[in-house]
């Protein structure tokens, strides 16, 4: 399965700013099925994105995904407040398997 | 509103059996698969395994084949994580996830189960 790989390893913004944050895959993700997740402290993942660009319910319009074959973004236009955490991509591959990256922290500057 | 609720926090000795479940509502259980990830302390996210309550099909990451055993008890809409012998470095949390219908993805989490596996 595809190895993933996020980049940068922390990203340190202000409120207000615009977060690009990257994931690339080894090798080519199917049907671009890459989804990203937002985790903060003591809570359980929550999902952003799906099939690399579709908003998960819920989720605000700042927000957005974009990308195919093996790179993929996902970009937070204007940061709040609530949106410092720590962000994962994860692909869908053949026969069930997933893999998730090893994760972007967004700090405050 | 579909939730998934998730056995209490464990503290074991290592060689001892652990059965954690993970019990979903508000949906109809036996038609989504149901994943099992493992975060280990301060690190990232795992994924382990998951199965389909429907017919119990289970799908294992290379990585965990072996190691642990997924099951399922749709009668109670129930899906269970275990493990035979702890170690040590099972110590983490373990989280229980939906499957999205379009199958790449995991849109709900339960809240998660903390192992700690300490002599």
């Amino acid at each position: 399965e595809a190895v993933l790989t996020q980049s940068p390893g922390t990203l340190s913004l202000s409120p207000g700013e615009r977060a690009t944050l990257s994931c690339r895959a080894s090798q080519t993700v199917t049907n671009s099925y890459l989804a990203w997740y937002q985790q903060k402290p003591g809570q359980a993942p929550r999902l952003l994105i799906s099939g690399a660009s579709s908003r998960a319910t819920g989720i605000p319009d700042r927000f957005s995904g974009s990308g195919s074959g093996t790179d993929f973004t996902l970009t937070i236009s204007r940061l709040e407040p609530e949106d410092f955490a720590v962000y994962y991509c994860q692909q869908y591959g053949s026969s069930r398997q997933y893999t998730f990256g090893q994760g972007t922290k967004l700090e405050i500057k | 509103e579909v939730q998934l609720v998730q056995s209490e926090a464990e503290v074991k000795d290592p060689g001892d059996s652990l059965k954690i479940s993970c019990k979903g509502s508000g949906y109809r259980f036996t038609t989504y698969w149901v994943g099992w990830v493992r975060q280990m302390p301060g690190k990232g996210l795992e994924w382990m395994g998951l199965i389909y309550p429907g017919d119990s099909e289970t799908r294992y990451s290379p990585s965990f084949q072996g190691q642990i055993t997924i099951s399922v008890d749709k009668s109670i809409s129930t899906a269970f994580l275990q493990w035979s012998s702890l170690k040590a470095s099972d110590t983490a949390i373990y989280y229980c996830a939906r499957v999205h219908p379009n199958g790449d993805s995991f849109d709900n989490w339960g809240q998660g189960t903390l192992v700690t596996v300490s002599s």
